[in-house]
């Protein structure tokens, strides 16, 4: 079946970027999400984009896409101690099937 | 204001106890998802339902049974709860076609003794 593979810890000072990296093995693909789910609560959207996108940008938020290695990433520009949390990289292929997600990645940032 | 609610934030049950977890979402979504989420295994989908009356095996169904009898309501049942059942449980809801965006509730963090 479809998987969903990102690393599980990222450690990064306030003020730096952060990179969380995705990778996904449904070459149907056609919608990509990544979610933030902070301490104690549930998930809630991010951003996303669709499969003939390379990027998309969204204030701090940057999302590139390359279909080809199926790589999905997360930039956070000037990272914030509120940008800690757990996210998660998640893809659904073509039809009304749910979201595949990765195991997430605990952000942590050091002030 | 779109919400997804649980009925509980936290629950404590003892081995062998029949537990309902209940879901319900304000948003006329056709689509109503159950996961656990566990340290290290991420998010795992126990059932879901596209339509009142309608389930659908996730990846982890055994131990679990669930019923929507209403499009609103999701409810997710375990008939003999066991200690490793103990989990965050998860609900969502997303509507059928376009982007998909599924909604969280705020989860149910559930112990069994």
């Amino acid at each position: 079946g479809e998987d969903v593979e990102q690393s599980l810890f990222l450690s990064v000072r306030e003020g730096d970027s952060s990179v969380i990296n995705c990778t996904y093995t449904d070459s149907s693909s056609t919608y990509l999400y990544w979610y933030k789910q902070e301490p104690g609560a549930g998930l809630q959207l991010l951003t996303y984009i669709f499969s003939n996108m390379d990027m998309k940008q969204d204030q701090r938020l940057t999302v590139l896409l390359n279909k080809k290695d199926k790589h999905l990433s997360l930039r956070i520009a000037d990272t914030q101690t509120g940008d800690s949390a757990i996210y998660f990289c998640a893809e659904r292929d073509t039809g009304n099937t749910p979201l595949v997600f990765g195991k997430g990645t605990r952000l942590s940032v050091i002030a | 204001d779109v919400k997804v609610t649980q009925s509980s934030r936290y629950l404590v049950k003892r081995t062998g106890e029949k537990v309902f977890l209940e879901c319900v979402q304000d948003m006329d979504h056709e689509n109503m998802f159950w996961y656990r989420q566990d340290p290290g295994l991420g998010l795992r989908l126990i059932y879901f339902s596209y339509d009142v009356k309608m389930k659908e095996k996730g990846d982890i169904p055994e131990g679990y049974s669930v019923s929507r009898e209403k499009k609103e309501r999701f409810s997710l049942i375990l008939e003999s709860a066991s200690t490793n059942q103990t989990s965050m449980y998860l609900c969502a809801s997303s509507r059928q076609g376009g982007m998909n965006e599924q909604f969280f509730g705020p989860g149910t963090r559930l112990t069994v003794l």
